[in-house]
């Protein structure tokens, strides 16, 4: 079985620059979730999607992160205009059952914004 | 914040000894899972344990949970160098939300 994807795996940009971060999740997983994490942090959730709808966004920081995710599977998360507080690991991760179930994490990507 | 703590923040331990981990949240919880986290494989998840449930063994980890103190711990048994990690508790809470602590580094010495 395929794991969560997740790409680029690293990103360096300069501060004001957009950035997008694609994550396709396992085959048949509807819930699908976006973590932010820090140096030293465990991973704050930023939104998590039942399908196609967002369900939970009270994280995500509206003014410059979005994200979408077509059709209920693929997903990116985009920032734009980006800020050196945004250096992190962003994650990906799915799971069969929201929250009843095992979430399954990708790789990562690390973002540095410079 | 309704996040889990993790205590203690780091723990350093020879291999073949015994690594115990705790974990205390705020709110009534559905289920608390334990994940791992290393460099080479990311955030991989160990264990889930449902309110209604008071312990459950998975190999060489054993979990329990205590509703009336809002905790739970995980024990790894007869450790080894591989089992360093960063480990992390998240509760899953009303709505389905899962919430992480900010995890217990663990280092096991060969």
């Amino acid at each position: 079985e395929a794991g969560v994807v997740q790409s680029p795996r690293y990103k360096i940009i300069e501060k004001k620059q957009p950035v997008a971060f694609w994550c396709n999740p396992i085959s048949g997983h509807n819930t699908l979730y976006w973590y932010r994490q820090n140096l030293g942090q465990g991973p704050e959730l930023l939104i998590r999607y039942e399908n196609e709808e967002a369900v939970d966004d009270s994280q995500l920081p509206k003014d410059r992160f979005s994200a979408e995710r077509l059709k209920g599977v693929d997903s990116t998360l985009k920032i734009q205009p980006a800020e050196l507080g945004d250096s992190a690991v962003y994650l990906c991760a799915s799971s069969r059952v929201q929250g009843e179930s095992e979430a399954f994490f990708g790789q990562g990507t690390r973002l540095t914004v410079v | 914040s309704q996040q889990g703590e993790e205590d203690p923040q780091a723990l350093s331990i020879q291999e073949g000894e015994n690594a115990t981990m705790n974990c205390s949240y705020k709110t009534s919880i559905n289920n608390l899972q334990w994940y791992r986290q290393n460099s080479g494989r990311g955030l991989v998840h160990l264990i889930l344990i449902r309110s209604n449930e008071r312990e459950k063994h998975s190999g060489r980890l054993r979990v329990t949970l205590d509703t009336s103190k809002k905790s739970s711990s995980l024990l790894i048994t007869a450790s080894r160098a591989a089992d360093t990690a960063s480990y992390f508790c998240a509760t899953a809470f009303g709505g389905f939300k899962t919430i992480f602590g900010a995890g217990t580094r663990l280092f096991v010495k060969a």
